[in-house]
């Protein structure tokens, strides 16, 4: 099946530096991938849409200055989390729309716990 | 909006029987329905789809209902084991782009 990786698993860092996650489809081409956070016993919350070639498109009261997406090929986009403070520190996963026999599906990374000290 | 809802309380089963989850939905019908599995500090894995046209749809031990009248979908896992234990995620979708998911539901399947 289509494949879904994550870069870093876990990443520490200070308040007001940046951090960037990459995701990316192993075996297949994804035009479009999804980002999401997800904070403690809570649903996923989808952040942004990221288009290959174009803008992020963002969900209502996710700032694009704080998070930036840049979805430069059909294999990899990033989630930039830039000036990170404390209330940032959350579960991040990208996902990405299957094709072919498994269009319709989605498939998500493992996952990038960020922890902002 | 539309919101998704699962019963946030964890359910415990035994091992052997049949755990049912529901997710019910509250404004229009989805064009369709998954539920994906969750294990801590994972991200989720699809399980099944099905859609909105589509009564039951059944995959080894797992099975899905989606109720338009009812406007509920029930995820059922028969003979339980305790791998089955995780947190089982609801989400619809009507472009087939990004899901809209539930808060997920806690199975604990004890032997």
């Amino acid at each position: 099946g289509a494949v879904v990786s994550q870069h870093p698993s876990r990443v520490i860092c200070k308040s007001g530096t940046s951090v960037k996650i990459e995701c990316r489809s192993l075996d297949f081409q994804a035009t479009t991938m999804f980002w999401y956070r997800q904070f403690p016993k809570k649903s996923l919350m989808l952040m942004a849409t990221s288009n290959e070639g174009s803008k992020a498109t963002y969900e209502q009261g996710v700032e694009k200055d704080k998070f930036l997406i840049n979805h430069a090929s059909l294999t990899l986009s990033t989630l930039t989390v830039t000036s990170a403070h404390p209330e940032d520190s959350s579960f991040y996963i990208c996902s990405a729309r299957g094709t072919g026999s498994t269009a319709g599906e989605l498939f998500f990374g493992e996952g990038s716990r960020l922890t902002v000290l | 909006s539309q919101k998704i809802e699962q019963n946030s309380e964890a359910l415990n089963i035994q091992e052997g029987k049949t755990a049912t989850l529901t997710c019910n939905y509250t404004n229009y019908s989805p064009a369709y329905l998954q539920w994906y599995r969750q294990d801590p500090g994972r991200g989720p894995v699809f399980l099944l789809l099905i859609r909105e046209n589509e009564k039951e749809k059944r995959k080894e031990r797992l099975k899905v209902t989606f109720d338009t009248t009812l406007k509920q979908s029930l995820f059922h896992i028969t003979a339980s084991q305790p791998a089955d234990s995780a947190t089982y995620l609801c989400a619809q979708s009507n472009s087939g782009y990004a899901l809209n998911f539930g808060k997920g539901t806690s199975l604990l399947v004890t032997p």
